[in-house]
């Protein structure tokens, strides 16, 4: 049972636009999300991240949106650049859980495009 | 080293044989993962250290499966009598947080078991 979802395996989106890629969560004891970038045979980079107690974090281009109740997170690429054509991960962990695994669990990824 | 790396970057293995992954993580990073990732799936969690203890093996497949960092930097992941199934890029991971945030990953290796 995957507790992280990224439904969306592809998403192109012509440059200068917005480019928008969702991710949804089941485990409701996640409360640190992540989005990772992923360049073939490289591993994933670390993007950007958030905390449960935000619903908003931004750097550059770059943001993340958090919606709790809805158990959804989304990042927003804008503008869009050539360079940003990847496989994008969403992954959580649950760092205040105290125990258990420490490690992150990812989604399968969505492959963005984008197009010039 | 600079980043997290990983060797070799490619192995191919016959079914049965015993593989040795390497990983040398940042230096001073307290936290070191090993994830599997298999083709077209995302990263999934195999096994954590916070210095040479290892604190979560709950991922390992099978037990033919065994990590270890005995000295608190370098990791291995040996998988043992490797089969089909086994093939995939296994990619490490350090932090210097005891927890997985922001855990900067090595290239990988990519396993082939023939």
């Amino acid at each position: 049972d995957q507790q992280v979802k990224q439904n969306s395996p592809s998403l192109s989106v012509q440059e200068g636009r917005i480019s928008i890629l969702n991710c949804d969560y089941t485990n409701s004891m996640f409360d640190y999300f992540l989005w990772y970038k992923k360049y073939p045979a490289e591993g994933p980079t670390f993007l950007i991240s958030i905390s449960s107690i935000k619903d908003k974090n931004e750097d550059g281009r770059f943001t993340v949106f958090l919606n709790k109740s809805a158990k959804h997170l989304s990042l927003h690429i804008v503008p869009s650049q050539p360079g940003d054509s990847a496989v994008y991960f969403c992954a959580a962990s649950a760092v205040g859980s105290g125990g258990g695994a420490d490690g992150l669990t990812f989604g399968k990824g969505t492959h963005l495009i984008i197009q010039p | 080293g600079a980043g997290v790396s990983q060797s070799p970057r490619y192995k191919v293995a016959k079914r049965g044989q015993d593989v040795a992954l390497r990983c040398d993580p940042i230096s001073g990073h307290v936290s070191l993962f090993w994830y599997q990732q298999a083709l077209g799936q995302g990263p999934e969690f195999l096994t954590y250290f916070q210095n040479e203890a290892q604190l979560d093996k709950s991922g390992l497949p099978s037990d033919r499966f065994f990590a270890e960092r005995p000295e608190g930097s370098v990791s291995t992941l040996k998988i043992q009598r490797t089969q089909q199934e086994d093939s995939a890029v296994y990619l490490c991971a350090s932090s210097s947080y005891s927890g997985g945030t922001e855990a900067f990953f090595g290239q990988g290796t990519r396993l082939t078991v023939v």
